[in-house]
């Protein structure tokens, strides 16, 4: 059973950058990909972007050149840093893992979330 | 984008009667190399994150109850809900995840009548 347990400053101004980082118990690192989504009553589900364990990543274009995902496998540990932050930025972020199709179509879907993070960007 | 659009926004069923979601994409999301749709739908309880309950718009994820079943295919898919239970209040979520960025419907809430 993979337990995803996520941390990080839940307080933050405009113009900061956030950093957040999920710790993986359980399962094999390297088999799946790891994902971060956020959750605001504005805009809903949103996908920010992904990473596997060799460090290869992939982002949402909304979010330009502010977001960077990194991965630490001797920790079992993936981040998330968001940088110039704004109000639109207040969400829940989520940790999440995907299962990649065992047929190597490259699908992935997100089958397990970590607990979330409400982070507030607030002067 | 793919956008992912949700129907109705909310429904109250009756306990024990039929709940049906539909979920509409922009675009197919079919993959025609491997003829399968690259859907997955949520359920998200209060207070608690997502939790999957379908992938390839069809397929139940292991211990999901088997009243909730997923159908369609291209840009049109249904998550079929028989026999509500209480705990079945929640709001449920469809996601695409054929191509970056993956993208979410807006949610479609179900109450008990």
């Amino acid at each position: 059973q993979v337990q995803l347990r996520q941390w990080g400053a839940g307080l933050l101004k405009p113009s900061e950058t956030m950093s957040l980082t999920c710790a993986v118990y359980g399962g094999t690192f390297s088999d799946y990909y790891w994902t971060w989504i956020r959750q605001s009553p504005g805009k809903g589900l949103e996908w920010i972007g992904e990473i596997n364990h060799s460090g290869s990543s992939t982002y949402n274009p909304s979010l330009k050149n502010r977001v960077a995902i990194s991965v630490d496998t001797s920790k079992n540990q993936f981040s998330l840093r968001l940088t110039s932050l704004t109000a639109a930025d207040t969400a829940v972020y989520y940790c999440t893992r995907a299962t990649v199709d065992t047929l190597a179509t490259g699908a992935r879907w997100v089958d397990n979330w970590g607990q979330g993070t409400l982070v507030t960007v607030s002067s | 984008d793919i956008v992912m659009t949700q129907s109705p926004d909310s429904l109250a069923v009756s306990l024990g009667e039929r709940a049906t979601i539909n979920c509409k994409s922009s675009q197919s999301i079919l993959y025609s190399s491997n003829n399968k749709n690259y859907l997955a739908w949520y359920q998200q309880k209060a207070g608690q994150p997502p939790k999957l309950l379908i992938y390839w718009a069809s397929t139940r994820e292991s211990g999901v109850p088997d009243r909730f079943s997923g159908s369609g295919s291209g840009t049109d898919f249904t998550l079929t809900i028989t026999s509500l239970q209480a705990e079945d209040v929640a709001v449920y979520y469809c996601q695409q995840y054929f191509s970056t960025p993956f993208t979410f419907g807006p949610g479609t809430t179900v109450h008990i009548k």
